[in-house]
């Protein structure tokens, strides 16, 4: 499959807990690509991180990128009940002028 | 600045007829990109169209086609449908100059009877 992997593939935490998710891949990158997808609804972009770095924050997220292990992972930190979704890694190989999608991991933030 | 706007959102076709999904890309992005989402498949690329040009194609049939307008905004059409194309059907827009994030419609869900 093209598809990257996530894991794992549900998560169940509490409300303040952190949440980590990660994501494999096959072949080189430009760039890997967190999305959130609530259910049924379109995909919103949260970060982009380049192949030459290796970590990025954007408030409390934070992903890690580590291209010798083709891998990344998306940690949430203080999750909230509406961080509850699906959430994408999803990878541009150079110009493809396409994203390639992981399976996603489901979220679910018990109030 | 509106989003990117899918139609319809919703719609039921039988087998064998086809159906056309619109895109609406946010008002300057010229990219628009097309993605299948199923529950067994997850998020397929479909094509990417940038300038009325399609710059890559995913692994569908013929049946799947797309075009875009000297506007941006892009149509796909889908011929002889199948119950397998009952799917989420996601458009998303970009600059597309480079590598960069995506913006995504809410999507046409469309269910093959």
């Amino acid at each position: 499959s093209q598809q990257g992997e996530e894991d794992p593939q549900a998560l169940s935490i509490q409300e303040g807990e952190n949440a980590t998710m990660n994501c494999s891949y096959k072949t080189s990158i430009n760039n890997l690509q967190w999305y959130r997808q609530n259910s049924g609804r379109g995909l919103v972009h949260l970060i982009l991180i380049r192949s030459n770095e290796r970590e990025k924050h954007s408030g409390r997220l934070r992903v890690t990128l580590d291209t010798s292990k083709k891998s990344s992972s998306l940690l949430i930190t203080a999750s909230r009940a509406a961080d509850t979704a699906s959430y994408f890694c999803a990878k541009e190989e150079d110009s493809s002028y396409k994203l390639i999608f992981g399976s996603g991991t489901r979220l679910l933030v018990r109030p | 600045k509106a989003g990117v706007t899918q139609t319809p959102r919703y719609l039921i076709k039988t087998r064998g007829q086809q159906v056309t999904l619109s895109c609406s890309p946010i008002s300057g992005h010229r990219s628009v990109s097309w993605y299948q989402q199923t529950p067994g498949q997850g998020l397929q690329f479909l094509f990417e169209y940038f300038s009325e040009t399609q710059r890559n194609k995913g692994n569908f049939p013929g049946r799947f086609s797309g075009r875009q307008f000297s506007n941006s905004r892009s149509e796909m059409n889908v011929s002889t449908l199948e119950l397998g194309d009952s799917a989420l059907y996601l458009c998303a827009s970009s600059l597309g100059q480079g590598s960069g994030e995506l913006f995504f419609g809410e999507g046409s869900r469309l269910t093959v009877l």
